[in-house]
C-alpha cells in the first residue's frame, strides 16, 4: 500500500480536462514539494511537473500542477489520445526520511 | 543531452548473484559524481518504489527501509557509473529497475534510465 494515494483510474474524452489527485499527509505532501511523472506505455517514467507547479523545459502548459495542504493536484486539459499513460506522484517523506510515490493513476483518453 | 544508459536486460536464477549499470553522460554543469542518483523499482504492473540513492562524489548512500540489506548501491565515478547490486536474487526480484538523477534543487528526478528488466527464475 502506498503512502500517497491516487485513485487507480481516470478517463475523459479528447479535449476535455481531467484532474489527478493526490493525497498524504503532514509528513509527505503537507511540508514538502510535490512532483508529477508520466510513465507512457512500454517507457520510462519522464518528469513533468516539480516544486508542486513548475514544469520543466518542454513540457506543454496543458499540464498544471497544484497543492493545497496535504493533497496534491495534476490537470490535464485539451486531452490528446497520446496522454494516455500512468501519473505518478512522489515527494519526499520527512518521518520515513524515504522518497515515497503514489500507487498510480492510469489515465484513458475515451 | 543529459542521458542515463542502463544495462541490458538479465535473466537469472534464483541464489544467483547480480550487478546492473547505470552509465550517465552529457551533463552540462557539474559532472556525474555532482549529482545524486536513485534506483527505483517497478514489480510487474505495479507503481514505482524508491529503493535508495548514491552521491557519487563521496559514495554516501541511502536506503529506503525495505531495500536495506537486500540490495547494494555503489558508484564509481571515474566512469560516471552507478550500480544496483544483489548478492542472491530471489523470484520477487523480478522487476523493471530505473535509475533516475536526482535534481539539484529537491527531492525529485529530471533524467530517468530506460530500465532493466531483471527476471528471476528457475
Amino acid at each position: 500500500q502506498s503512502v500517497l494515494t491516487q485513485p487507480p483510474s481516470v478517463s475523459a474524452a479528447p479535449g476535455q480536462k481531467v484532474t489527478i489527485s493526490c493525497s498524504g499527509s503532514s509528513s509527505n505532501i503537507g511540508n514538502n514539494y510535490v512532483s508529477w511523472y508520466q510513465q507512457l506505455p512500454g517507457t520510462a517514467p519522464k518528469l513533468l511537473i516539480y516544486d508542486n507547479n513548475k514544469r520543466p523545459s518542454g513540457i506543454p502548459d496543458r499540464f498544471s500542477g497544484s497543492k493545497s495542504g496535504t493533497s496534491a493536484t495534476l490537470g490535464i486539459t485539451g486531452l490528446q489520445t497520446g496522454d494516455e499513460a500512468d501519473f505518478y506522484c512522489g515527494t519526499w517523506d520527512s518521518s520515513l526520511s524515504t522518497v515515497v510515490f503514489g500507487g498510480g493513476t492510469k489515465l484513458t483518453v475515451l | 543531452e543529459v542521458q542515463l544508459v542502463q544495462s541490458g536486460a538479465e535473466v537469472k536464477k534464483p541464489g544467483e548473484s547480480l550487478k546492473i549499470s547505470c552509465k550517465g553522460s552529457g551533463y552540462s554543469f557539474g559532472s556525474f559524481a555532482s549529482y545524486w542518483i536513485a534506483w527505483v523499482r517497478q514489480m510487474p504492473g505495479k507503481g514505482l518504489e524508491w529503493m535508495g540513492i548514491i552521491y557519487p562524489i563521496d559514495s554516501d548512500t541511502r536506503y529506503s527501509p525495505p531495500f536495506q540489506g537486500q540490495v547494494t548501491i555503489s558508484a564509481d565515478k571515474s566512469i560516471s557509473t552507478a550500480y544496483l547490486q544483489w548478492s542472491s536474487l530471489k523470484a520477487s526480484d523480478t522487476a523493471m529497475y530505473y535509475c533516475a538523477r536526482r535534481a539539484d534543487s529537491g527531492w525529485f528526478f529530471d533524467y530517468w534510465g530506460q530500465g532493466t528488466l531483471v527476471t528471476v527464475s528457475s
